[in-house]
């Protein structure tokens, strides 16, 4: 089962900030959380990863909480080519992806 | 970086014929690889993990003898659906990783296959 839980889905209007939230209450302390999202008929893309410190690159930050039970990706300023299925994950096993439902952000002009 | 390529991308033939898949890393090396099944407006399904030189790993339903794998190099593993039928037809995504168990998987484009 998904480690992981998401809201199915968002709204965010361009050029707002949108907020991901993903809650991983079980996760052990060596786990990563990985965020990848997928575009329509597109395998899904890396967006980025963290362990306890927040991070940030081009595409976007990454929060999580110091808890490490949930954490929040960020993409400062969306636009129309953002529109699509957000997934957080946990690795669960070695290496494996279980892969969640997703969040379906829909980007509005 | 981490590129990875994954051919065909689309692919239509008749029931009972096998297809064959290619994913391939173009800049890394990839020690492990996993292949993927996505039905319309579903998540991604693990189907079995792959190590280069060893079998692969099914998961839980999943069947071995309908869906060969193998990873006979770093840089390449293929997907055969054999004696394909209609309920095969779906998006298959691979992916690779370095076997660093903190990187992250980078995956292919995806390959839809239509069986008629």
């Amino acid at each position: 089962d998904a480690k992981t839980t998401q809201p199915p889905s968002m709204d965010c209007a361009e050029g707002r900030a949108a907020n991901l939230p993903c809650n991983h209450s079980t996760i052990s302390g060596n786990e990563y959380v990985y965020w990848y999202r997928q575009i329509h008929s597109q395998g899904p893309q890396y967006i980025i990863h963290g362990l306890k410190n927040n991070e940030t690159n081009e595409m976007a930050s990454l929060i999580i909480t110091e808890d490490r039970k949930s954490s929040t990706l960020i993409l400062p300023h969306a636009t129309l080519r953002d529109t699509a299925v957000y997934y957080c994950i946990v690795r669960s096993g070695t290496y494996k992806y279980i892969f969640g439902t997703g969040t379906r952000l829909k980007v509005l002009a | 970086g981490a590129v990875v390529s994954q051919h065909p991308s689309w692919v239509i033939c008749k029931s009972g014929t096998s297809v064959k898949i290619e994913c391939r890393s173009l800049d890394f090396q990839a020690t492990t690889m996993f292949w993927y099944r996505q039905f319309p407006k579903q998540s991604l399904m693990l189907m079995a993990t792959s190590n280069e030189g060893s079998k692969a790993t099914y998961e839980q339903g999943v069947e071995k003898d309908k869906f060969l794998i193998n990873h006979a190099s770093l840089t390449l593993s293929t997907l055969t659906v054999t004696s394909a039928h209609p309920e095969d037809s779906s998006f298959y995504i691979c992916s690779a990783t370095t076997g660093d168990v903190n990187q992250p998987q980078h995956f292919g484009d995806g390959t839809r296959l239509s069986i008629l």
